[in-house]
């Protein structure tokens, strides 16, 4: 099946650091979506994105929907601890389905 | 506000065996979804159900069957257990199918041996 191309899968960084993903697709979306899982729960909404060339904040996380819709960017400023956690991509395709990436998983060196 | 409760949070089953996942939501959401979650794939979608009373395949449907109780109840179930449905499984719903937020719950994690 489709699946979008999340990278990287796993970031190891020091807190405090700046923290860059992103998202691409061969298809057009029209709504990219940036979820975060912690250890042992579901995937949590964080970011909604609805037009090409959003770029939409939330706290220190900060994501933009690409100008060629098949790209969507997370950024998150000066992590700290509770950061830590898988993030996914998801695209709403035309039929309102979500396509989701594998995830990239955030690690904080201690 | 409970949101979607899924249970049992942990199972261990014989391969052969059946077993169904339960899932509930208390948002008077329409659209209710169960993916799998296995490790470098993301989720899959297994089944949804758009709405009350109807039902489709998703991705990976083959071994699963679903049961749309009523609104707020929509289960999953497994007749006949494989060691390849070692996974975890989340339930989801949202408002409606045109809804991009989906809630979901916190997982089961099932191991078939």
């Amino acid at each position: 099946g489709q699946q979008l191309n999340q990278s990287p899968q796993s970031m190891f960084i020091q807190e405090g650091e700046d923290v860059s993903m992103n998202c691409t697709s061969s298809s057009i979306f029209n709504t990219w979506l940036w979820y975060k899982q912690d250890p042992g729960e579901g995937p949590v909404l964080l970011i909604a994105l609805y037009k090409a060339g959003e770029l939409t904040s939330n706290g220190r996380l900060t994501a933009q929907f690409g100008i060629t819709r098949k790209d969507s960017f997370l950024n998150i400023s000066a992590s700290i601890p509770s950061d830590v956690g898988i993030y996914f991509c998801a695209g709403s395709d035309s039929n309102y389905q979500l396509i989701w990436g594998a995830g990239t998983k955030l690690i904080i060196k201690p | 506000n409970a949101g979607v409760t899924q249970t049992p949070k942990f199972q261990v089953l014989k391969t052969g065996q059946s077993m169904t996942l339960q899932c509930a939501q208390d948002m008077n959401h329409n659209s209710m979804y169960w993916y799998r979650q296995d490790p470098g794939m993301g989720l899959r979608l297994i089944y949804y159900s758009a709405s009350e009373g109807t039902t489709d395949k998703g991705e990976v449907p083959n071994g699963y069957n679903v049961s749309r109780l009523n609104k707020r109840e929509f289960s999953l179930r497994l007749e006949s257990a494989a060691p390849s449905q070692t996974s975890v499984y989340f339930c989801a719903s949202r408002y409606r199918a045109l809804d991009e937020k989906l809630f979901f719950g916190s997982g089961t994690q099932l191991s078939v041996l």
